[in-house]
């Protein structure tokens, strides 16, 4: 089945740098990579998402890139915020039968500074 | 406005116990999941159903289950409380295109003694 990795497991910067996410991913069926940001005591939301015939999706101040060649996929968050700490969450899924099933990387504790 | 919601909010049980945690949506999606939340795992999928009488297992299953009786609802229930069960757990939502945005619910903190 799908396996997801995501590093760094925490990152912190200064408001206004920029903060980049990697997740690798096993399936190579998998053709569907959302990205979902966690506020404390909250559940998750999606903030962008990717399918596989696409390189690049930018949405205001993120973006995600990926590589179906090498399996992996990124999430660049710039002119960060303090709004923008959270924990950010990737996930894959398979794009098979019409469903949408995902397998979610470990999550990435962000922490933006002012 | 429609909403998924979850309750309890917080619960405390003791090892053996049956437990069910509920989940409601209006969206009236038919897809449904349950994860659970723990350090260093992210999200992990437990139970999805994709429509009435439809369930799934997932990942981590082992010790729970689901029943779909209605579009709206998907209680989780834990046959038999174990400690490793303390984690927080959330129910999902989404349409049933294969892109669809999963929307989740508050969660469900679960402690088991």
């Amino acid at each position: 089945g799908e396996n997801v990795e995501q590093h760094p497991s925490t990152l912190s910067v200064q408001e206004g740098d920029s903060a980049v996410i990697k997740c690798t991913y096993s399936d190579s069926a998998s053709n569907y990579f959302p990205w979902y940001k966690q506020e404390l005591g909250k559940g998750p939301q999606l903030i962008i998402d990717i399918r596989s015939n696409v390189g690049e999706k930018k949405d205001q101040r993120i973006a995600v890139t990926l590589n179906k060649t090498a399996k992996h996929f990124s999430l660049h968050i710039t002119e960060t915020q303090p709004e923008d700490s959270a924990v950010y969450f990737c996930a894959a899924s398979p794009f098979s039968g019409g469903y949408n099933k995902l397998i979610f990387g470990a999550g990435t504790r962000l922490a933006v500074h002012p | 406005d429609a909403e998924i919601t979850q309750s309890p909010r917080h619960k405390i049980t003791e090892t053996g116990r049956q437990v069910t945690l509920a989940c409601h949506q209006t969206w009236n999606h038919n897809n449904m999941f349950w994860y659970r939340q723990d350090l260093g795992h992210g999200l992990r999928l437990i139970h999805y159903s994709y429509g009435v009488q439809d369930t799934n297992k997932g990942e981590v299953s082992d010790g729970y289950s689901v029943s779909r009786s209605n579009t709206e609802d998907l209680p989780l229930t834990l046959e038999s409380a174990a400690s490793s069960q303390t984690s927080v757990y959330f129910c999902a939502s989404s349409e049933t295109s294969p892109t669809s945005e999963q929307f989740f619910g508050p969660g469900t903190r679960l402690t088991v003694l």
